[in-house]
C-alpha cells in the first residue's frame, strides 16, 4: 500500500525568505504526486502535480516542487515567502499500478510565515 | 468557489443518532470522492464513486453508508454516531475515475456530543 509522510507538523519562516516543505513517499512503481493547500475553513486547493518529465514542477502563487526518484521525495518550494502563504500543506501520492487512483494524503504541514 | 457544494456546513448532533452530508459536485465531474479529516487521522479516504456506482472503498465504518444519485450528486449517511466520529468530512470531485485532480468542497464539519 502507498504512503505518504510529511515529518514536519509545522514550518516556521521569515517572510521574504525560502521555504521548503518536505514531503516522501512509499509506492510501489512510478506515482503520480500532488501538492493541496488548505487555508482555515477551507477545502483542500490544487496546488501542482508531477506525472512524468521534468522533475522540477511549477505550479500557482509561485510555488514548485523537485521530483527525487532515488530519494522518494516530493519537497515543496518557494523562493520567497509571504505573510498570505501561511496554511496547511498536504502532499498526495497516486500510484500508476493497481488501477484504483484514490489518492493518498500526508498527514500535512502546518506552513507559518511571520512578518 | 470551487463548485463542490456541500451541505450543512455545520452540524451538531447526540450520540447514536444518524445524520446524512450532501455533496454536489463541480458541473461535469462525473466521479465523487469522500475523505474525512480529523487532527489524530489526518485525511482519510472513506468511498469513490464513479457515474452511479461505487468504485472504491477506503476505511469507511460499517456504520456509514454512501450513494451516488442519477444527477450525480451524492450523500453520505453516518448512523449510530460516536463521539469518535466529531471530524470534518470532505467531498472532492474530478471529471474522470483515474488518476486526477481533485476538487474539494468546503466540508462538513460534524460534532458529536
Amino acid at each position: 500500500a502507498q504512503s505518504v509522510a510529511q515529518p514536519e507538523d509545522q514550518v516556521n519562516v521569515a517572510e521574504g525568505n525560502p521555504l521548503t516543505v518536505k514531503c516522501t513517499y512509499s509506492v510501489s512503481g512510478n506515482p503520480y504526486l500532488f501538492w493541496y493547500v488548505q487555508y482555515p475553513n477551507r477545502g483542500l486547493q490544487f496546488l501542482l502535480k508531477y506525472i512524468t518529465g521534468d522533475n522540477l514542477v511549477k505550479g500557482s502563487y509561485g510555488f514548485e516542487a523537485e521530483f527525487n526518484k532515488s530519494q522518494t521525495s516530493f519537497h515543496l518550494k518557494k523562493p520567497s515567502a509571504l505573510v498570505s502563504d501561511s496554511a496547511l500543506y498536504f502532499c498526495a501520492v497516486i500510484p500508476l499500478e493497481g488501477g484504483s487512483y484514490i489518492p493518498t494524503f500526508g498527514r500535512g504541514t502546518s506552513l507559518i510565515v511571520h512578518p | 468557489d470551487s463548485g463542490v457544494t456541500q451541505t450543512p456546513k455545520h452540524l451538531i448532533t447526540a450520540t447514536g443518532q444518524r445524520v446524512t452530508l450532501r455533496c454536489s459536485p463541480r458541473s461535469g465531474d462525473l466521479s465523487v470522492y469522500w475523505y474525512q479529516q480529523s487532527l489524530d487521522q489526518g485525511l482519510q479516504f472513506l468511498i469513490q464513486y464513479y457515474n452511479g456506482e461505487e468504485r472504491a472503498k477506503g476505511n469507511i465504518l460499517e456504520r456509514f453508508s454512501a450513494q451516488q444519485f442519477p444527477d450525480l450528486h451524492s450523500e453520505l449517511n453516518l448512523s449510530s454516531l460516536e463521539l469518535g466520529d466529531s471530524a470534518l468530512y470532505f467531498c472532492a470531485s474530478s471529471q474522470f475515475r483515474g488518476a486526477n485532480v481533485l476538487t474539494f468542497g468546503a466540508g462538513s464539519r460534524l460534532t458529536v456530543l
